[in-house]
């Protein structure tokens, strides 16, 4: 049972390019989410999924698009990514009310 | 719209000291309340949800409706819990399973 799988851990980018981040989790949970981590401003949610075909925007989606075809995979593309984007990006499962599990990251650079 | 405050952007102490970590939360209904601990570089992990009333780590935290607060509380702090904590609010509405995070707060236990 491995959780919560993020790939890659690092990435750099040059700004214009675009990529997708990689998110999978074993645990058969519907919710599934995405998170930008920045110092002073916490976690924001990008977007979330409550299942398989069903996703919505959170509180920052521009420039970010997900697609929930499984269960089990959540990817998050940067369409053009921007310097704007350098961030800590979490992916994060939830079944019923226990709360989160959260993936161990990606730190993403745009240059 | 649903907030989670966090006064205290650092937090230092000496170790055997005692800790409370405050959090502040506004919403419309009744509150889902977690904690999220973030060892130095690593995923954030549950650390205490209100509704299970559970002890993790030497750690506490009562829901106090009429204050609107759900603080962070250990009698004696120890070098191990240096790290960033989150307060988290779930919602909005009865099923969601989103999380509204606080800005964090990063605790610093000195020897």
């Amino acid at each position: 049972n491995a959780g919560v799988t993020q790939t890659p851990k690092f990435q750099v980018l040059k700004t214009g390019q675009s990529m997708t981040l990689q998110c999978a989790q074993d645990m058969n949970h519907e919710y599934m989410s995405w998170y930008r981590q920045d110092p002073g401003m916490g976690l924001r949610l990008i977007h979330y999924s409550v299942g398989a075909g069903i996703t919505d925007q959170g509180e920052v989606p521009n420039g970010y698009n997900v697609s929930r075809s499984t269960t089990e995979d959540f990817p998050l593309r940067l369409l053009s990514a921007a310097p704007s984007q350098t961030s800590v990006y979490f992916c994060a499962s939830s079944y019923d009310d226990y709360g989160y599990t959260f993936g161990s990251g990606t730190r993403l650079t745009v240059v | 719209a649903q907030r989670v405050t966090q006064p205290e952007k650092l937090l230092s102490v000496f170790k055997g000291a005692p800790v409370e970590l405050k959090c502040n939360y506004s919403y419309s209904g009744s509150p889902e309340l977690f904690w999220y601990v973030q060892y130095s570089r690593q995923r954030l992990q549950l650390l205490l949800r209100h509704i299970s009333r559970e002890s993790i780590k030497g750690f506490t935290a009562d829901l106090n409706k009429g204050e609107t607060s759900f603080h962070l509380k250990k009698p004696f702090a120890q070098e191990e819990d240096s790290a960033m904590y989150y307060c988290a609010l779930k919602g909005p509405g009865a099923g969601s399973y989103q999380l509204t995070f606080g800005k964090g707060t990063k605790l610093s236990v000195i020897p």
